[in-house]
């Protein structure tokens, strides 16, 4: 089954640690996204990347980066410079030019130790 | 700018009762509208769609209208079941070029459904 798997479910960050958010899609998408969802805030757009090897900066990019080496990967890396990481991260695909029609992931949870 | 505005939560109903969730947009132009649902520990599906005024979408017993003279796109089920409870993000999609990096989405609306 076509599908899009994040890992870990759950991840635990330390102090000054950099932690990275796997997110694999098998669907031939050729747009991937990373979102931050807080309690009550709704989605918060982090990065989003429309082909291999180009990505962009979505509303929250700061203390965050990703890469796009393959169509069906799009890490996400937390760094140390993201002072309130804590959050529930979802990843999505799509095809770029179907606006808004997106697949999501079953997302990580992470927490600062 | 483009923004979507839910009725604020959570909300409890018993089984089979109805269900009405509001939403209205402020965009420019002509948006797309859609509603998100996310079961627990989950991550967001599509429930339904509507690109233009007047567009009905339906899916699951859900349905929700476009309504371009109210600027709403209200969610409704005529009977809920236990199995409904999730939380209920309606979004937008502007109407210009480009993919879903512009998908405005509401804050999301938890639902609780009892027996």
């Amino acid at each position: 089954d076509g599908g899009i798997t994040q890992s870990p479910k759950y991840l635990f960050r330390k102090e000054g640690q950099n932690v990275t958010l796997s997110c694999e899609q098998n669907l031939n998408h050729d747009a991937m996204y990373w979102y931050r969802q807080d309690p009550g805030q709704g989605l918060r757009l982090i990065y989003y990347s429309q082909i291999v090897n180009d990505f962009q900066k979505g509303d929250i990019a700061e203390g965050y980066s990703v890469s796009r080496e393959k169509m069906e990967s799009f890490p996400l890396t937390v760094t140390s410079a993201q002072k309130n990481p804590t959050a529930f991260y979802l990843c999505a695909s799509s095809i770029y030019e179907d606006s808004g029609k997106l697949f999501f992931g079953s997302g990580t949870q992470l927490s600062v130790l | 700018g483009n923004s979507v505005t839910q009725m604020e939560g959570p909300v409890t109903l018993s089984e089979e009762a109805f269900l009405t969730i509001n939403c209205t947009y402020t965009a420019t132009g002509y948006p797309s509208l859609f509603w998100y649902v996310q079961y627990p520990g989950e991550g967001l599906q599509l429930l339904l769609k509507a690109t233009k005024a007047d567009d009905k979408g339906s899916n699951k017993g859900f349905e929700a209208t476009y309504r371009k003279e109210t600027t709403s796109f209200h969610l409704e089920k005529g009977s809920v079941q236990v199995s409904d409870s999730a939380v209920y993000f309606c979004a937008l999609s502007p109407g210009t070029q480009g993919g879903s990096e512009k998908l405005v989405f509401g804050k999301g609306m938890k639902l609780t459904v009892n027996p």
